[in-house]
C-alpha cells in the first residue's frame, strides 16, 4: 500500500549545521508530498509541499525537492537553529482520491544545540 | 488568520467512559478528518467526512468510534467505550479540497 518512510531519530546538531532529514514514498498513483513539523506541545504545520516531479518545496529556509526517479523527498536546511528542534514528518496524500487523505512517515526528531 | 479549534486541550477519562473530541474547521472548507497520534508514534489517519457523511475509514476506526457534524460548524469525534489505547492525541484537520489545516490537537488520556 501507499506508505512513507524517513529517518530514525533523534537527529542532534549544533547550530548552524547542515541538516537532511531523508524521506522516500511508496505510491500507487502521482502523490504530492509535504513535510509538516510539530513544535512542543503544538499542532502539526504544513512546513513546505510539492506536487509534482522536479518540483522544490521551500519554507524558512528549509527545502525539498520531489524526486520521481528515486521517490525521494528529502528535506534539507543549510544553516539550522535552536528554533528548530521540533519533530518532522514527511507525508503524501494522492489527489485521485475521494478526498485529500494524508499518509505520515513516523516522525522525525530534531533537537538543535546551542 | 483561519484556522481549525480543537476542545479540549487534554482529556483524562476513565477506561468504558464516553468521550467527545470536538472540532471547528475553517468556515468554508468541505472536507473533514481525524488523525490520532500515539505517543511517539507516526500520526495515523482515522477517518474523512464530506457531504455528511464519512468518505473513508481506517481499520482503526471501528465499531467504537463515531463522528457528526451536528450544526454545520462542529466536527466531533466520539469514541463510545475507551480503552486504555486509545490514549493518543487526537487531530482534526480541514480542508477545501487541497491543503489540509490542523488544529493544535486533543490529548486523550485513558486511566
Amino acid at each position: 500500500g501507499d506508505s512513507v518512510t524517513q529517518m530514525e531519530g533523534p537527529v542532534t546538531l549544533s547550530e548552524e549545521a547542515f541538516l537532511t532529514i531523508n524521506c522516500t514514498y511508496t505510491a500507487t498513483g502521482y502523490p504530492s508530498l509535504f513535510w509538516y513539523v510539530q513544535y512542543p506541545g503544538e499542532g502539526l504545520q504544513l512546513l513546505l509541499k510539492a506536487t509534482k516531479a522536479d518540483d522544490k518545496g521551500s519554507n524558512k529556509g528549509f527545502e525539498a525537492t520531489y524526486r520521481k526517479e528515486t521517490t525521494s523527498f528529502h528535506l534539507e536546511k543549510g544553516s539550522v537553529q535552536v528554533s528548530d528542534s521540533a519533530v518532522y514528518f514527511c507525508a503524501l496524500s494522492l489527489p485521485l482520491n475521494r478526498d485529500d487523505k494524508i499518509i505520515f512517515g513516523k516522525g522525525t526528531r530534531l533537537h538543535i544545540l546551542p | 488568520e483561519p484556522e481549525v479549534t480543537q476542545t479540549p486541550s487534554h482529556q483524562v477519562t476513565q477506561m468504558g467512559q464516553e468521550v467527545i473530541l470536538r472540532c471547528v474547521p475553517i468556515s468554508n472548507h468541505l472536507y473533514f478528518y481525524w488523525y490520532r497520534q500515539i505517543l511517539g508514534q507516526k500520526v495515523e489517519f482515522l477517518v474523512s467526512f464530506y457531504n455528511n457523511e464519512i468518505s473513508e475509514k481506517s481499520e482503526i476506526f471501528d465499531d467504537q468510534f463515531s463522528v457528526e457534524r451536528p450544526d454545520g460548524s462542529n466536527f466531533t469525534l466520539k469514541i463510545r467505550s475507551t480503552k486504555l489505547e486509545d490514549s493518543a492525541m487526537y487531530f482534526c484537520a480541514s480542508s477545501h479540497p487541497g491543503e489540509a489545516f490542523f488544529g493544535q490537537g486533543t490529548r486523550l488520556t485513558v486511566v
